[in-house]
């Protein structure tokens, strides 16, 4: 079945560098939803892309769809320690009745 | 104010023994799912459904059974059969409109004494 693969796994950052996760398909995505799951927490939506080379942002975050819809990614601006946590992206599967989930991208920022 | 509610927060469970983990919502959404999340894990899908009196298995349904008599509550049971029921439990729903986004409870963490 379809697949959706998400790197980096894990990523340490000093507090200010960048950080971006990639979400990739062999087959097209369908449209694309973003978590962010604080530890202990659950995972809140972000933001769902639906077109081809679509770019959105929220203050520091810039989310992208790629031009074949079979990637996207999250680039975090000059990160904080309020960004820690796990970001997954979730292919919205043509049925419309189940969420294809990546296994996520855990985000650690050193002050 | 409308959210999701699951409980208990912590479970802990005797061998050979079912236990039901209770999702409520007031949102009025259409569909519910349970997912399975174990540590460094994603979130994989063991039952959800799209209406009352209606449910399809996700990835991972051997040991658990569900319910969806109400609109608003989706029960979960884990079963003897789930040899290993410790993981963390979240509950989600959704309205019925196209690409809406899942909401979820603040889960329940399951563990075998």
């Amino acid at each position: 079945g379809q697949q959706v693969m998400q790197i980096p796994q894990y990523q340490h950052v000093q507090e200010g560098e960048d950080f971006t996760t990639y979400c990739n398909s062999s087959t097209t995505l369908s449209n694309i939803q973003w978590y962010k799951q604080r530890p202990g927490g659950h995972p809140v939506f972000l933001i769902q892309l639906v077109k081809s080379g679509e770019v959105k942002k929220q203050k520091r975050l810039t989310f992208q769809f790629g031009e074949a819809k079979k990637n996207s990614s999250l680039h975090i601006t000059a990160t904080q320690t309020t960004d820690v946590g796990t970001y997954f992206c979730a292919d919205n599967a043509g049925n419309n009745r189940k969420l294809i989930w990546g296994l996520g991208t855990s985000l650690a920022v050193n002050p | 104010d409308g959210g999701i509610t699951q409980s208990p927060k912590y479970l802990f469970r005797k061998e050979g023994q079912n236990v039901t983990l209770s999702c409520e919502q007031n949102l009025n959404h259409d569909a519910m799912y349970w997912y399975r999340q174990d540590p460094g894990q994603g979130l994989r899908l063991i039952y959800y459904s799209q209406i009352v009196n209606d449910f399809q298995k996700g990835d991972i349904a051997e040991g658990y059974s569900v319910s969806r008599e109400k609109k608003e509550s989706f029960p979960l049971t884990v079963t003897s059969a789930q040899k290993n029921p410790t993981a963390f439990y979240l509950c989600a729903s959704r309205s019925a409109g196209l690409r809406q986004p899942q909401h979820f409870g603040d889960g329940t963490r399951l563990s075998i004494l």
